[in-house]
């Protein structure tokens, strides 16, 4: 078992473009949650999606938006990205019948130039 | 929404002496309380939790205590070691655990 894989490892955009980043559950996993985590800070919840929908979402405008797929996988969308977009971004998936495990991925560094 | 504090944010010890990172948080509502391993360059990891209606946990070397009254909580690590240098995140959450708020992190530095 992989466990949660995410790619891009690493992305450099200019500002104003838009990035796509994905996220493929660990085997067994239907929930995947997506977080932001700037330089020296904790995570910050961005969204949750489980069969397909958006289920909760944290603080973070329209411009950040996401997809699942019915293989469990995610994408996590940024349009018209700003320089404080620059984050590692985190993917974590659960089974939806115990949300407390949460397994993370090893995330996908953005850099917003 | 949640708001959680962690104190402090770096943290020096010496192998063999104890560590301690204490959390507070804002929503009295929040009744699961995670603790994340991340070292660096990887991802955070779940090292021990606790849930609202316990006061204490215990894992080997690892504690956490939980005052909800005070809405604190606390990890504690005993006999340090090298490889227990990292970062720490405290984190909470609520209801079905759709949603977790983090805390802002512990560099922990053991000496050797």
């Amino acid at each position: 078992d992989a466990g949660v894989t995410q790619s891009p490892t690493h992305l450099i955009k200019t500002r104003g473009q838009q990035v796509t980043l994905r996220c493929s559950p660990k085997s067994g996993h239907d929930t995947v949650s997506w977080y932001q985590q700037a330089l020296g800070q904790g995570p910050q919840f961005i969204f949750q999606y489980y069969e397909e929908e958006e289920r909760q979402r944290g603080n973070f405008p329209d411009r950040f938006s996401g997809h699942q797929f019915p293989n469990y996988s995610s994408e996590l969308n940024v349009n018209a990205l700003w320089l404080g977009d620059s984050a590692l971004y985190l993917c974590a998936s659960s089974p939806r019948r115990n949300l407390r495990e949460q397994y993370f991925g090893p995330g996908t560094r953005l850099t917003v130039t | 929404g949640e708001n959680v504090e962690q104190h402090p944010s770096t943290l020096s010890v010496q192998e063999g002496d104890s560590a301690v990172i204490k959390c507070t948080y804002s929503d009295s509502a929040s009744n699961y309380f995670p603790w994340y391993k991340q070292e660096l360059g990887k991802r955070p990891q779940l090292i021990i939790d606790i849930r609202s209606n316990v006061g204490e946990k215990k894992d080997q070397r690892i504690a956490v205590t939980l005052n909800k009254t005070a809405k604190h909580f606390s990890l504690h690590i005993t006999e340090t070691q090298p490889e227990d240098s990292a970062v720490y995140f405290c984190a909470a959450s609520m209801g079905n655990f759709n949603k977790f708020y983090f805390g802002s992190g512990t560099k922990l530095n053991v000496k050797p």
